[in-house]
């Protein structure tokens, strides 16, 4: 089936770091969502992008779209601790898919 | 009220019981899906209700039945389960899910065990 692929799988960083996810898909997609889920917690909506190239900002965070709609990226800046947990893209194309995810670890 | 609610918080099952979990919405959402998480992977998607009408299966054994009696609420029910079924539950909804690709409110999911 379906398979949306994020590297890294695990990233530690320290405090103030950047950090980058990115997801990769097969498929050309028609639009693609982030979501965020803290440890022991469920996932939170994040954002959702829908153009080709777009690019989206939410204070620290930088989302961006592939100009072949294939992939996207998460892009912290300066990383804190409360940005700790695991970000997924999920996408609709076919089927809902979520990618494997990347886990995100902040030591202060 | 952005808020899903999911009961029970912690579910614990012998193999040969019948048990439901139960996930409420008030945001006036037309549809609600049932995920399935294992640890350290990604949900994947079980059930779509969309207008109160079941639209997805993705194939799920018939142990698990869902139901959607009204449109704020979802159930699953779970009998003769296996221990591989063991899980984090989560329940979604969107305002709608023919033709779209809507933002999905989560709720807080249920952890169930499978003995």
């Amino acid at each position: 089936g379906q398979q949306v692929m994020q590297i890294p799988q695990y990233q530690h960083v320290q405090e103030g770091e950047d950090f980058t996810t990115y997801c990769n898909s097969s498929t050309t997609l028609s639009n693609i969502q982030w979501y965020k889920q803290r440890p022991g917690g469920h996932p939170v909506f994040l954002i959702q992008l829908v153009k080709s190239g777009e690019v989206k900002k939410q204070k620290r965070l930088t989302f961006q779209f592939g100009e072949a709609k294939k992939n996207s990226s998460l892009h912290i800046t300066a990383t804190q601790t409360t940005d700790v947990g695991t970000y997924f893209c999920l996408i609709g194309f076919q089927k809902l898919v979520f990618g494997t995810g990347t886990r995100l670890l902040v030591s202060p | 009220d952005t808020e899903v609610t999911q009961t029970p918080k912690h579910l614990v099952m012998g193999m040969t019981n019948k048990k439901s979990l139960k996930c409420e919405q008030h945001m006036g959402h037309r549809a609600m899906y049932w995920y399935k998480q294992k640890a350290k992977k990604p949900p994947e998607l079980m059930f779509v209700y969309s207008y109160e009408k079941l639209s997805i299966n993705e194939s799920v054994p018939s142990r698990f039945s869902p139901e959607c009696p009204n449109s704020s609420l979802l159930n699953l029910h779970l009998h003769a389960l296996q221990p591989e079924d063991s899980a984090l539950y989560l329940c979604a909804s969107s305002q709608e899910a023919a033709g779209g690709f809507e933002t999905q409110y989560f709720g807080p999911g249920t952890r169930l065990l499978v003995l």
